[in-house]
């Protein structure tokens, strides 16, 4: 009964390097989302992806690239990694029945880039 | 205007006092509202929706005003474990899309 998880918990970095962080949902829900969440901004949607081969930019997608191949796997890249995207990142799902469906977050990763 | 603005708090009471948290709206189309709950270093998780009648969970009651693109939350007989961050949230209008947009989130303590 995994729900949904995320790899790595934590991950320190350097400046100009790939890094790539993955989300698994176990409930083939179709929705799913990348937030990052800092002091002073709250939750801020990065993407987001209605199916599989579905994505679509949220708030501030810039220096991220997101795929999903598979319903239940939804990566985050950050393709050449800054200190301004030292952040703790959010995965979430949710299935749609209707405009009340709730949203279920992963653990979060802490991404710390030097 | 910010699309969803909180009190900023922090918040802290004693436990078994009633505390009332605020939140409005730009939107005036926005679909659905929330309140999510998140502890300190955890994930965001859903405390309760928000409906127009305005709704009731135990120790807490939820109201929404649409005329002044108000909602609240309130909790009475406030326990230790309701320590936490309140995150409202709403759903903007945009078809199927299914996006929130969070508040920042007020900060409650619950004092012994």
């Amino acid at each position: 009964d995994a729900g949904i998880t995320q790899s790595p918990r934590y991950k320190i970095t350097e400046t100009g390097r790939q890094v790539t962080l993955m989300c698994h949902q176990t409930w083939s829900h179709s929705y799913m989302f990348w937030y990052r969440q800092d002091l002073g901004h709250g939750l801020r949607l990065i993407y987001y992806s209605a199916a599989a081969d579905i994505t679509d930019k949220g708030e501030v997608p810039d220096g991220y690239v997101v795929s999903r191949s598979k319903t239940e796997n939804f990566p985050l890249t950050l393709e050449s990694a800054t200190r301004s995207q030292t952040s703790v990142y959010f995965c979430a799902s949710s299935e749609v029945y209707s405009s009340y469906n709730e949203q279920f977050f992963g653990p979060g990763t802490r991404l710390t880039v030097l | 205007r910010k699309e969803v603005e909180q009190d900023p708090g922090p918040f802290n009471v004693p436990e078994g006092a009633t505390v009332a948290f605020n939140c409005t709206y730009s939107n005036s189309a926005s679909q659905s509202f929330f309140w999510y709950r998140q502890d300190c270093r955890k994930e965001p998780k859903l405390l309760m929706s928000v409906y127009s009648s305005g709704n009731e969970d135990g120790r807490f009651t939820a109201q929404l005003n649409r005329a002044s693109q108000y909602i609240s939350l309130l909790i009475r007989d406030s326990k230790l474990s309701d320590s936490a961050t309140y995150l409202c949230v709403v759903r903007p209008p945009g078809g199927s899309n299914y996006k929130l947009t969070f508040g920042k989130g007020t900060l409650l303590t619950v004092n012994p």
